[in-house]
């Protein structure tokens, strides 16, 4: 079975300045997306950046990208130029590319606080 | 501009009652999912639907219960509701391929 393994729980960055959040995940697949998704204090679910396993180029949202390392199986979220509304819980999350399900898959969360 | 909705958004229960939480999209998806999300351990699944009239369990089904007999809802039962159940739960609903995941707005449900 996939997981995904978020080991940071809280982290914290000074506004303006570059933080890195650490995902790792296990499967067998060679065919998958991975997810960064931001819940903010309102509750809501916000995709933020995704990344197909086929690609090798690394994707960028604006002040967000990845670092994918499939052999390495890690996904990291490099948020630059931080600001207050950064602030949120972080959830990594993996999709198989193949089957019915098709289940997303998430990790624990990082806590992400940005002081002004 | 409604996306996915999710009634109720709040809901305090007593051990034993039951309930029904209603997801609603409108956008012509054919996979949705129930989640739940807990402190510390992230979203996990409870249930999903691969289309209209089918259901399948996730990783967290006891307890629960869901149909989806139109395909703009899913329904998520509680048929005796236990503390162990007080979460906030999440619907979200996608296209087929790759297509993203879309939320609802959780429901906070609180079983004394």
């Amino acid at each position: 079975a996939q997981t995904v393994t978020q080991s940071q729980p809280e982290m914290s960055v000074q506004e303006a300045e570059t933080v890195t959040l650490s995902c790792t995940y296990d499967t067998s697949e060679s065919d998958y997306y991975l997810f960064w998704y931001k819940q903010p204090p309102s509750r809501q679910m916000i995709l933020v950046i995704r990344q197909e396993a086929y690609k090798q180029q690394n994707a960028t949202e604006n002040r967000f990208s990845v670092n994918f390392q499939k052999a390495a199986k890690s996904f990291s979220l490099k948020i630059s130029d931080s600001q207050l509304g950064d602030a949120a819980m972080y959830f990594c999350a993996y999709r198989s590319a193949k089957g019915a399900t098709n289940k997303l898959i998430f990790g624990t969360g990082t806590l992400l606080a940005v002081q002004p | 501009n409604a996306g996915v909705t999710q009634t109720p958004k709040f809901r305090v229960l007593k051990t034993g009652q039951s309930m029904t939480l209603l997801c609603a999209q409108d956008m012509n998806h054919e996979y949705m999912y129930w989640y739940r999300q807990d402190p510390g351990m992230g979203l996990r699944l409870i249930h999903y639907s691969v289309g209209e009239g089918t259901t399948a369990k996730g990783e967290v089904p006891d307890g629960y219960n869901v149909s989806r007999l139109k395909k703009q809802n899913f329904l998520l039962g509680l048929e005796s509701a236990a503390p162990s159940q007080t979460s906030v739960y999440f619907c979200a609903s996608r296209a087929g391929g790759s297509g993203e995941l879309f939320f609802g707005e959780g429901s906070r449900l609180t079983v004394l």
